[in-house]
Order: C-alpha cells, then sequence, then structure tokens
C-alpha cells in the first residue's frame, strides 16, 4: 500500500538556523498538507497546498514558515530562523481529492529539536 | 472559532470491554469526521470516518456515531484487545475546506 514517506526521521538543530523538512505525498494525490505535535498535545493544521499553491494556513504558519514542491514529487516545509518553540513532530499528509471526502494519509514525522 | 473537545483524556479498561471517546466540535459547517488512532512515536492512522450525511458507521469491531443537532460524535470499541491500546484523536473538517481540526486525545489503555 502506497504510504507518505519523510525525511529526515530526526532533525536537530540550533536556535535561529533554517531548516528544510521533506516529504514525498502518495503519487496521485494532489492535495498536500503539514501539521505539527508538540510533545503531548495534539495535532495541529499549518497548511494546505494545491495546485502550486497555498490554499489555507493557520495562525501559527507566519512569515517563518514557507512550503514548496520543487519538483513532481517532493513537498518541503522551510523553517526560518527556528526557535525553541518550534520544537515539535512536523507531520506530512496527503489526499487524492478535497473537502469531506479526502481522508489525510499521514507520513512518519520529523521530530525537530531546537537547541 | 473552531474548536474540538475530547473526554476523556485517558481510559483504562480490561480486556474484552467495550471503551467509548466523545468529542464535540463547535463548527456547525463541519461535514466530514475522521478517527485516528496514534501508536507511541508513529504517524496517526485513520481507522474509521463519518460524514455529515450518515448518523453511524460500522467495521468489525469499532463504530462511529455523529449527533449532528448536538454536534457530538463518540467512537465505539467493542471486544478490546491489548493492541487496542494507543492514542486516539477524532477530528473536524469543515465544509470547502482541507483543515482538519483534532480533539486533544486519548489515552486508551487495555489492561490483559
Amino acid at each position: 500500500e502506497p504510504e507518505v514517506t519523510q525525511t529526515p526521521s530526526h532533525q536537530v538543530t540550533q536556535m535561529g538556523q533554517e531548516v528544510i523538512l521533506r516529504c514525498v505525498p502518495i503519487s496521485n494525490h494532489l492535495y498536500f498538507y503539514w501539521y505539527r505535535q508538540i510533545l503531548g498535545q495534539k495535532v495541529e493544521f499549518l497548511v494546505s497546498f494545491y495546485n502550486n499553491e497555498i490554499s489555507e494556513k493557520s495562525e501559527i504558519f507566519d512569515d517563518q514558515f514557507s512550503v514548496e514542491r520543487p519538483d513532481g514529487s517532493n513537498f518541503t516545509l522551510k523553517i526560518r530562523s527556528t526557535k525553541l518553540e518550534d520544537s515539535a513532530m512536523y507531520f506530512c499528509a496527503s489526499s487524492e481529492i478535497s473537502g469531506a471526502k479526502n481522508e489525510q494519509f499521514f507520513g512518519p514525522g520529523t521530530r525537530l529539536t531546537v537547541l | 472559532g473552531e474548536n474540538v473537545e475530547q473526554h476523556p483524556s485517558t481510559l483504562s479498561v480490561q480486556e474484552g470491554d467495550s471503551a467509548v471517546i466523545k468529542c464535540t466540535y463547535s463548527d456547525s459547517a463541519s461535514n466530514y469526521f475522521p478517527w485516528y488512532k496514534q501508536e507511541l512515536g508513529k504517524r496517526p492512522q485513520l481507522i474509521i470516518d463519518i460524514r455529515s450525511n450518515v448518523g453511524e458507521k460500522k467495521d468489525q469491531r469499532i463504530a462511529v456515531t455523529l449527533n449532528k443537532t448536538a454536534k457530538h460524535f463518540s467512537l465505539h470499541i467493542t471486544e478490546t484487545q491489548p493492541e487496542d491500546s494507543a492514542v486516539y484523536f477524532c477530528a473536524a473538517l469543515k465544509w470547502a475546506t482541507n483543515k482538519l481540526i483534532f480533539g486533544t486525545g486519548t489515552l486508551l489503555a487495555v489492561q490483559p
């Protein structure tokens, strides 16, 4: 069964550095998402992406964050000038279609630790 | 604003008993309600979902019910097994969006 994949599984960085988290969505999916989960807390929506542009974003997704689909398979989340509070598990997800029929499949996550 | 409340935060049952987890959503425009199971350190995995035109859905030992009037939906697991132990998240998706709003999670422990 096809799965969403993410790299790296764990990223450690110094405060103020930039990180890029990578995702390969399921190949026939058209909608892509990033969520984050601070340790012990609920999963929070960051952004959704369709047709090479952001379709929705949350209040968390400020100018520090950006997303890109640099080629036909990868979907990336860039965090500029990381802060301690950015430490979390970041999940990529994808869905074939949108709306109420859009089962979202999650990747295994990247654990980001900002020191 | 959009919010999903989930109860209880922890639930311990004996193997073979039933478990019920309840969620309440605030946005009446929500029309899709998935449930995810997350084992420690792993990705959330969809176990069942329900859409707003249906009141109940069942898949073997798990079932979900939806009360649109009260804006409640619940997960029911029967004949629980130790491998059901995990954190369960409910979520709601608003009509015409792709943003899942998650509940705070329920840690289910099934004691053998």
